[in-house]
């Protein structure tokens, strides 16, 4: 069956150490990959995309990796703060020019 | 505004009512999502529309779920009989539509709680 999974554990990172986050899909071959953040009670903000071409993705402190072999995408975030604390999202386009389906989400927590 | 506007933000209602939640997209944003988010779970996929046509509507969970977008713009989500198990927050997000990144801008969400 076709799975999108995050870490469904909370990740708990001290402030200035860089946070990793997985996203691992099973039986889609998605031709890009996408990674949202949501704040409680606020609907989810897109961060970055990343095609199946590109093997890395910056944006300020933002990294996304993407191995289409592997099926997976790493999300990190250097130099954390307490502000970046929030659960995020990974999603993928269930097929080509198709709906975009997500994950359940990982909550980061950045303690000072 | 320049956002995508979702009314009511918050909605309570007694079980077997019925229930409209609309979702007012970015202009020009050809593509409109709704999906539902309950509690520590991600956003589950309900239904998409490309102009004023159901693109895809695989996610509603049963025939009390109907979605229309009459002229391509503004949507509306109808949900008939409402049972306990339909309350979540339903979003809503508009995008710039086929043969672009699919990049989705969210509404602030409409609260759905049936009592």
């Amino acid at each position: 069956s076709q799975k999108i999974e995050q870490n469904s554990e909370a990740l708990n990172i001290q402030e200035g150490k860089t946070a990793t986050l997985t996203c691992n899909y099973t039986n889609y071959s998605p031709a890009y990959l996408q990674w949202y953040r949501q704040d409680p009670g606020r609907g989810p903000v897109f961060l970055l995309l990343i095609r199946e071409n590109e093997k890395e993705k910056r944006k300020e402190r933002l990294k996304v990796t993407f191995d289409t072999t592997l099926k997976q995408s790493l999300f990190h975030i250097t130099a954390s703060q307490p502000a970046d604390s929030a659960t995020y999202l990974c999603a993928l386009e269930h097929s080509s020019a198709s709906k975009i389906i997500f994950g359940s989400g990982t909550r980061l927590s950045i303690r000072p | 505004g320049a956002g995508v506007s979702q009314t009511p933000s918050n909605k309570v209602t007694e079980k077997g009512k019925y229930v409209e939640l609309r979702c007012d997209p970015i202009s020009g944003h050809t593509a409109l999502y709704w999906y539902r988010q309950s509690l520590g779970q991600g956003p589950e996929f309900l239904i998409y529309f490309q102009g004023t046509g159901a693109a895809d509507d695989s996610g509603l969970p049963n025939d009390r779920f109907f979605a229309v977008r009459p002229e391509g713009s503004v949507s509306t989500l109808k949900i008939q009989r409402t049972e306990r198990g339909d309350s979540a927050v339903y979003l809503c997000a508009s995008s710039l539509g086929q043969g672009n990144t699919g990049e989705l801008f969210f509404g602030e969400g409409s609260r759905l709680t049936v009592l």
